[in-house]
């Protein structure tokens, strides 16, 4: 039981160019969510999902797309990396009202 | 405007100290409360969930109040180790309607030295 995995841990983009982080979670979790993490702000939502093939925007979905076509896997996608998307990127995953469990983590850098 | 609002920003004790952090939120309307403890480079991990009926949960040397009325919670840490510098990150949730809002505070970042 591995919990929620991101990939990659760390990435360094240029402006404009795309990529995808990968968020897995094996607890059979329904709802599962992305979230970025900048300095003195608190965790903004971007995107979530409360179920397979569904998909809802959060906080600060803007610059961002995401997919769970499996249960068990959240995609966040960037088409165009900006400087403002410079941040820490976290998964999430629960079922229920409860304890939400989070991965370690993705330290994007846009230059 | 950041609904939860935490204090100190930071802090230092010495080890073995206890320490009580604050989180004052306006979210409304509640359904819960959560502490979460993040330690550096890492993401954060579950310490307690309260509810409205809910005054004090506790988690080893951990211990969550929470005073809807006056809508305020603390988190108490006794004894502290070294081990627990990290951010901690006080988060409400309200839920009108059948739509969940979560709001994450900013954290108070906890340093405990020898």
């Amino acid at each position: 039981n591995a919990g929620v995995t991101q990939t990659p841990k760390f990435r360094v983009l240029k402006t404009g160019q795309s990529m995808t982080l990968l968020c897995a979670q094996d607890m059979n979790h329904e709802y599962m969510y992305w979230y970025r993490q900048d300095p003195g702000m608190g965790l903004r939502l971007i995107h979530y999902s409360v179920g397979e093939g569904t998909t809802a925007k959060g906080e600060v979905p803007d610059g961002y797309n995401v997919s769970r076509l499996k249960k068990q896997n959240f995609l966040l996608g960037l088409e165009s990396a900006a400087p403002s998307q410079t941040s820490v990127y976290f998964c999430a995953s629960r079922t229920g009202p409860r304890q939400a469990f989070f991965g370690q983590g993705t330290r994007l850098t846009v230059v | 405007k950041n609904q939860v609002e935490q204090s100190p920003q930071s802090l230092i004790i010495l080890e073995g100290k206890n320490c009580t952090l604050q989180c004052n939120y306006t979210v409304s309307p509640f359904s819960n409360l959560r502490w979460y403890k993040q330690d550096t480079g890492r993401g954060p991990v579950s310490l307690t969930i309260m509810t409205f009926s809910e005054n004090t949960k506790s988690n080893g040397r951990y211990t969550a109040t929470l005073d809807a009325d006056t809508k305020q919670s603390s988190l108490h840490i006794t004894a502290s180790q070294l081990s627990d510098s990290a951010s901690y990150i006080c988060v409400v949730t309200s839920n009108s309607g059948g739509y969940q809002k979560v709001t994450f505070g900013i954290g108070t970042k906890l340093q405990v030295i020898p």
